[in-house]
């Protein structure tokens, strides 16, 4: 089973590239938290969000609950970005994306 | 800020010694979690808890145990340790959900432990 689609699985960007991460699910959530991994670190969380829009500097995420799709974009890429991102439905549990692995060249 | 402190970054074990990956948040979250990171694979839940002495089975269990006996830590047992279960072992912990409850809220991470077993 997969419960959750993240697309692409992996992304070059040159620097200052706009850049869009996908995540559709199947399960029925109540939140969806963008997470953010970089080579060798842990996980922190970018975003929680239940409908909407949210934004945080060059980062924006959108969620469409009726259709199961969430959106991260990033405006201005720079190589610090360069990290897997991860999209984390939630519900009565976290579902997680396998990551979208992002490598921004300068 | 919250944070989730896991005791080792990196461990070497052989086959068949057994392991404890201690995990310490200092929130007063109820719920933690245990999960594995493996490539390709990404999260797998391991166990999680959502109070003191209470565990519940993740989607992974087998080979591993859980310890909840204060809130603030959670610990990871591997009783007998082998080669399949070298990964990276995330803990987490997470605020209430929106509905309450047992509803998984803001997710907080340690760093991770890096587990070798030779």
């Amino acid at each position: 089973k997969n419960e959750v689609e993240q697309s692409p699985q992996n992304l070059t960007a040159q620097e200052g590239e706009f850049i869009t991460i996908n995540c559709s699910y199947s399960v029925g959530i109540s939140a969806l938290h963008w997470l953010q991994q970089h080579p060798g670190g842990g996980i922190v969380s970018l975003f929680m969000l239940s409908s909407g829009k949210k934004k945080h500097g060059r980062l924006i995420a959108t969620i469409n609950i009726q259709e199961k799709h969430s959106s991260l974009h990033i405006t201005a890429s720079h190589p610090r970005d360069s990290a897997v991102y991860i999209c984390a439905p939630t519900g009565n549990q976290f579902y997680f994306g396998t990551g979208t692995s992002l490598t921004v060249i300068p | 800020d919250v944070k989730v402190t896991q005791s080792s970054r990196y461990l070497v074990k052989r086959t068949g010694e057994k392991v404890f990956l201690e995990c310490v948040q200092d929130m007063d979250h109820e719920n933690m979690f245990w999960y594995r990171q493996d490539p390709g694979l990404g999260l797998r839940l391991i166990y999680f808890s959502y109070d003191v002495k209470m565990k519940e089975k993740g989607d992974i269990p087998e080979g591993y145990s859980v310890s909840r006996e204060k809130k603030e830590r959670f610990s990871l047992i591997l009783e007998s340790a082998s080669t399949n279960q070298t990964s990276m072992y995330l803990c987490a912990s997470s605020t209430p959900g929106l509905a309450g409850g047992r509803n998984t809220g803001e997710l907080f991470f340690g760093e991770g432990s890096r587990l070798t077993v030779l």
